[in-house]
């Protein structure tokens, strides 16, 4: 079957980075994206990554290695209002888009 | 620009009443479209997908269906809900042909069944 395994809740504190990760096992690979989804709102795309390596966009930054069926959502400079659920999703080989239960990040000051 | 919109945001219904989620996108042509469930803390559900007007497909058995009689619009609907219908609907969208583009998502209908 198809998985994806993300941790259930993560704390950090303001101001700190935090490393979100995600491994997979689908059928077939062909991208991973990151989504934010703050509590009672739909999701919004963050990232997205199809080769290994590091993508890096403002505070944020996603990281892939396919060999490992592996990635990681880096959040830098924690601020409060980055307390929300990280969704990893991947698309397989059929282009369907597999997605993990989410990482519900909670920010202290 | 390409906006998504769903209605209505909230949703209380009893055991057994009919349901219907409305969904449309401006701003593109031959869009992608999705329905997903949410329960509370959990992931996304893929329920129905649409590739064109009139081609429906399901990912999951229920008591749900879907339709897509307009290019931009998209229909959940239920006979008869169960409690089990409880969650957070949501409709998405991406580009047609692009297997590999983004979802973008709609605001949501909370859903209760009581």
């Amino acid at each position: 079957g198809q998985n994806i395994d993300q941790p259930t809740e993560m704390t950090a504190t303001e101001g700190a980075i935090v490393q979100i990760n995600c491994t997979y096992q689908t059928s077939g690979f062909n991208g991973l994206f990151w989504y934010q989804q703050h509590a009672g709102e739909a999701p919004t795309f963050l990232s997205y990554n199809v080769l290994d390596g590091l993508e890096e966009k403002g505070r944020f930054s996603s990281f892939l290695s396919r060999s490992k069926g592996y990635s990681y959502l880096l959040l830098k400079e924690l601020q409060m209002k980055d307390s929300a659920s990280y969704l990893c999703a991947v698309i397989d080989s059929n282009y369907q888009l597999i997605w993990g239960a989410g990482t519900k990040l909670i920010i202290k000051p | 620009s390409q906006t998504i919109h769903q209605w209505p945001a909230t949703l209380v219904q009893p055991v057994g009443s009919p349901l219907s989620l409305e969904c449309t996108v401006e701003g593109t042509s031959n869009p992608n479209l999705y329905w997903y469930r949410q329960a509370a803390g959990r992931g996304l559900q893929l329920l129905f997908y649409s590739v064109g007007i009139g081609q429906i497909s399901s990912e999951v058995p229920q008591n749900l269906s879907a339709s897509r009689p307009q290019d931009r619009q998209f229909i959940l609907s239920s006979k008869k809900l169960l409690l089990s219908d409880s969650g957070f609907y949501l409709c998405a969208w991406s580009v047609l042909g692009q297997g590999a583009s983004e979802q973008y998502f709609g605001p949501g209908t909370r859903l209760t069944v009581t």
